[in-house]
């Protein structure tokens, strides 16, 4: 069965410095993808960056990137030069093939708090 | 602009009582979806509509209830059948799907916060 393994329900990072939130998967599906997602205290879901399973290379956006390690089911979000604006939720998800490409999954999520 | 709108924020409700909670978007996106959201939880998906007039039961579909009449609408009721029904509702909607679609990312609502007394 698919599963979403985030284990830091919180971290600490110091403004202007890097942080990386973990994400583990599990899947049996070749095909997939991964996402990554920022919940402010707002509540609305905000989408930060995609990695396809068959995607050579690491996905980047911005101060976004993903570390993408398949032997390992690994795809953890590096945010770099960290803001204050940043202070938000972040889940991992994914989605695969073998269930028509529509239904995602989502970890439990990371709370990132970052300090002046 | 376009996005997806969620009505009301919040919502108070006496046990017992069907509940319907609206969600539209002017994005032409094809597929919509609701998840329900729990204190120090992920997301867990509820309902999802690949297309008009049709929809599909996600993980926790027992206790609600939706339909897909307009491109622009997948409103929810959480019926009094729903044992835990207090709850954050996010509607959320993609371009697509299917396996040539895994990229498509969601775009979500402000979300409902539904609390049942």
């Amino acid at each position: 069965a698919q599963k979403i393994t985030q284990t830091q329900p919180g971290m600490f990072v110091q403004e202007k410095e890097a942080v990386t939130l973990d994400c583990t998967y599990d899947t049996s599906d070749p095909s997939y993808g991964l996402f990554w997602y920022k919940q402010p205290s707002s509540g609305e879901m905000i989408f930060l960056i995609y990695q396809g399973s068959y995607d050579q290379q690491n996905a980047t956006e911005g101060r976004y990137s993903l570390n993408f390690q398949k032997a390992r089911k690994s795809a953890n979000l590096v945010i770099s030069a960290s803001q204050l604006g940043d202070s938000a939720m972040y889940f991992c998800a994914m989605r695969e093939v073998n269930t028509g490409g529509f239904k995602t999954i989502f970890g439990a999520g990371t709370r990132l708090f970052v300090k002046a | 602009d376009g996005g997806i709108t969620q009505s009301p924020k919040y919502l108070f409700r006496k046990e017992g009582q069907n509940v319907t909670l609206s969600c539209e978007q002017n994005l032409n996106h094809d597929a919509m979806y609701w998840y329900r959201q729990d204190p120090g939880q992920g997301l867990r998906l509820i309902y999802y509509s690949q297309i008009v007039n049709d929809f599909q039961k996600g993980d926790i579909a027992e206790g609600y209830s939706v339909s897909r009449e307009k491109k622009e609408s997948f409103p929810l009721t959480v019926t009094s059948a729903q044992k835990n029904p207090t709850a954050f509702y996010l509607c959320a909607s993609s371009i697509g799907g299917s396996a040539q679609g895994l990229s498509y990312e969601q775009y979500f609502g402000p979300g409902t916060r539904l609390t049942v007394t």
